[in-house]
């Protein structure tokens, strides 16, 4: 099966600190996508990314697609309170979808 | 505003019971997916449905089932509920169509067997 690696496990950071966690593979994917579960809530897509390379902004939130297509990051840049929860990155390959075991952020007010 | 919906929040059963859990999509989506969440683990694939009366085995089928009887509703079965079945579990759905990759996934279901 796909072996995927995300890191940090966790992560518990002060307000306005710039938060980095990345995913690797051993597989080859054409899609990085990443996902943010807020508590007691199912995963929402945060951002897409389609091409090897391809760096990608959505507000505070910018993700890379590794030049190899094995890899992606996901940096947050001035953290608030409302960025905690779990995220989740999910390369996809035709109709599969596989999940990292994802990154709990606390942002610490 | 497009929507998947699950027919509880929380769930406490026993062990050997039979349990269903009920997922519904209102955005008319082929593909529908089952997974449970447990943490550590991320979200691990139970089962998924590219259409009605269709099912491919995910990575962790053991000891649930799956019926899709309409496009817009896909069940998870829980023959004989066990401890160790105690997890959140997701549904999701979405479409194969376009450029679109998202899955959708609903609020999740809390089960716990005693």
């Amino acid at each position: 099966g796909q072996q995927l690696n995300q890191s940090p496990q966790s992560m518990f950071i002060q307000e306005g600190e710039d938060v980095s966690m990345n995913c690797t593979s051993s597989s080859i994917f054409n899609t990085w996508l990443w996902y943010k579960q807020e508590p007691g809530e199912g995963p929402v897509l945060l951002i897409a990314l389609y091409k090897a390379g391809e760096l990608t902004s959505n507000g505070r939130l910018t993700a890379q697609f590794g030049i190899t297509r094995k890899d992606s990051f996901l940096n947050i840049s001035a953290s608030i309170p409302s960025d905690v929860g779990i995220y989740f990155c999910a390369p996809k390959t035709g109709n599969q979808f596989y999940f990292g075991t994802g990154t709990s952020l606390t942002v610490i007010p | 505003d497009v929507k998947v919906t699950q027919s509880s929040r929380y769930l406490v059963k026993r062990t050997g019971e039979k349990v269903f859990l009920e997922c519904v999509q209102d955005m008319d989506h082929e593909n529908m997916f089952w997974y449970r969440q447990d943490p550590g683990l991320g979200l691990r694939l139970i089962y998924f449905s590219y259409d009605v009366k269709m099912k491919e085995k995910g990575d962790i089928p053991e000891g649930y089932s799956v019926s899709r009887e309409k496009k817009e509703r896909f069940s998870l079965i829980l023959e004989s509920a066990s401890t160790n079945q105690t997890s959140m579990y997701l549904c999701a759905s979405s479409s194969p169509w376009g450029t679109s990759n998202e899955q959708f996934f609903g609020p999740g279901t809390r089960l716990t067997v005693l």
